[in-house]
């Protein structure tokens, strides 16, 4: 199947805590599970990515992890800043492989 | 380098027009899609392209939408008649190779609104 959820829809926090998405995906042959930023009308950005052969990777204030077991990953952004108030996107791979299913979005919002 | 190209970034038409929709893509990069995204959603595809031969167009609407990449670079996405829920975000991005575990680079998109 061809489904990619992501939770929750929306999420404040205040500026220094923690923030964190959750997705899940159906196929559990997905490989390769990007996560995008995309501020208000602009375009979506590639923030981190993960492939299936690691459980974590980390980049700064931002990290991903990955069960694959349970067939989900989440993006956990730590010590927020008012400028990553913006819409997340996570994506997996369809069955085959051959395109990406993007998530609805969470729209994080960081209060100073 | 420069990034994946759009034009025009905003276009207001009435229903029953067309419109047309162009896209360069990174340089070298071989995959091509063009996605449409709605007001709080994501990016949903329309066609990808892999060089000049549309390889998925299975969620593109083929009474009014068409597409082509001539010689595997730019790319023109069409509507002809546009109708009233056309109106979105049409988001054109591109990858180095084919498959679902390639970063894919969006362009800036274009706003369509159809009155």
């Amino acid at each position: 199947g061809e489904n990619v959820e992501q939770h929750p829809s929306t999420l404040s926090v205040q500026e220094g805590d923690s923030a964190v998405i959750k997705c899940t995906y159906s196929d559990s042959a997905s490989n390769y599970f990007p996560w995008y930023k995309q501020e208000l009308g602009k375009r979506p950005q590639l923030i981190i990515d993960i492939r299936s052969n690691v459980g974590e990777k980390k980049d700064q204030r931002i990290a991903v992890t990955l069960n694959k077991t349970a067939k989900h990953f989440s993006l956990h952004i730590t010590e927020t800043q008012p400028e990553d108030s913006a819409v997340y996107f996570c994506a997996a791979p369809n069955t085959g492989g051959f395109k990406t299913i993007f998530g609805a979005g969470t729209r994080l919002f960081v209060k100073a | 380098e420069a990034g994946v190209v759009q034009s025009p970034r905003y276009k207001i038409i009435e229903k029953k027009q067309p419109v047309a929709f162009w896209c360069n893509p990174i340089s070298g990069h071989n995959t091509l899609y063009w996605y449409r995204q709605n007001l709080g959603q994501g990016p949903e595809l329309l066609i990808r392209y892999e060089n000049e031969e549309a390889v998925d167009d299975s969620q593109l609407p083929k009474d009014r939408f068409s597409a082509e990449r001539l010689k595997g670079v730019d790319s023109t996405l069409k509507i002809q008649p546009a109708e009233l829920g056309d109106s979105a975000v049409y988001l054109c991005a591109s990858s180095l190779d084919w498959g679902g575990s390639y970063e894919q680079y969006f362009g800036p998109g274009t706003r369509l609104t159809v009155t």
